[in-house]
C-alpha cells in the first residue's frame, strides 16, 4: 500500500550540532520527496524538495539525500540553531491519477542552546 | 510565489450542525486541490483530491457523505463536514499544486482550519 515511514520521531541535538531525519516510501514508482517544517500552530511549509532524477540537494544549512534502490531519503541539516526547532515532516508522491503526497508521521526536532 | 487562502481559521460548532471550510488559490489556478486532517501531535492524513469540474477522490476509510467535497472553480475548493461530532473536531488543512516558475509542481498549503465540535 501506500505507505512513508519517518523515523526518529523525536530528535534532540545541541546548537551546532547536525540533525538527521529518515524516511522510506513503499512505492517504487514515486518522483517528488518533499519536506515540510510546521511549527506549534502553523500550516507547515516547503523547506526543501527532490526528485527521482537526482541523489542530492542543497540549500544552505539544509540537504537531502536519495537512494531510490533502497526507496529512501534523508534530511540534514547542518549547524542546528534554537529556531530550528519544529515538526519536520517528510513526503512522498504516489502514482496514480493527481501524484498525491503521503506523509510520515513527524519528526519534532528539539535544538537546545 | 504561490499562496493558498483557506477560511474560516478557527470554528466551533454545535453537534450536529454541518461546517463549511473554503480554500482559495489566490494567484493561481489549480484544477487538484488536497484535504488533509491532523490531529494534535500527529501528521498529516490526506481525506480526499478535489478536482475541478468532477467528483472527489476519497482516501479508503473517509465517508464521502460526511465529509462533502465541492471543486467549482479552478480557485476554489470546499470541504464541508456534515452533521459533525466531537471526533470530528481536528485541524483540517487544503493544499494547491501550483507551478513555479522553474516549472516544477509545488504544493502550497493553507493556514488550515481548527474545527471544534462541542
Amino acid at each position: 500500500g501506500e505507505n512513508v515511514e519517518q523515523h526518529p520521531s523525536t530528535l534532540s541535538v545541541q546548537e551546532g550540532d547536525s540533525a538527521v531525519i529518515k524516511c522510506t516510501y513503499s512505492d517504487s514508482a514515486s518522483n517528488y520527496f518533499p519536506w515540510y517544517k510546521q511549527e506549534l500552530g502553523k500550516r507547515p511549509q516547503l523547506i526543501i524538495d527532490i526528485r527521482s532524477n537526482v541523489g542530492e540537494k542543497k540549500d544552505q544549512r539544509i540537504a537531502v539525500t536519495l537512494n531510490k534502490t533502497a526507496k529512501h531519503f534523508s534530511l540534514h541539516i547542518t549547524e542546528t540553531q534554537p529556531e530550528d526547532s519544529a515538526v519536520y515532516f517528510c513526503a512522498a508522491s504516489f502514482s496514480g491519477g493527481y501524484n498525491k503526497l503521503i506523509f510520515g508521521a513527524g519528526t519534532r526536532l528539539a535544538v537546545h542552546p | 510565489g504561490a499562496v493558498v487562502s483557506q477560511h474560516p481559521s478557527w470554528v466551533i460548532c454545535k453537534s450536529g450542525t454541518s461546517v463549511k471550510i473554503e480554500c482559495r488559490s489566490l494567484d493561481f489556478q489549480a484544477t487538484t486541490m488536497f484535504w488533509y486532517r491532523q490531529f494534535p501531535k500527529q501528521s498529516l492524513m490526506l481525506m480526499a483530491t478535489s478536482n475541478e469540474g468532477s467528483k472527489a477522490t476519497y482516501e479508503q476509510g473517509v465517508e464521502k457523505d460526511k465529509f462533502l467535497i465541492n471543486h467549482a472553480s479552478l480557485t476554489l475548493s470546499t470541504l464541508t463536514v456534515t452533521s459533525a461530532h466531537p471526533e470530528d473536531s481536528s485541524f483540517y488543512i487544503c493544499s494547491a499544486r501550483a507551478t513555479e516558475s522553474s516549472g516544477a509542481n509545488v504544493l502550497t498549503f493553507g493556514a488550515g482550519s481548527r474545527l471544534t465540535v462541542l
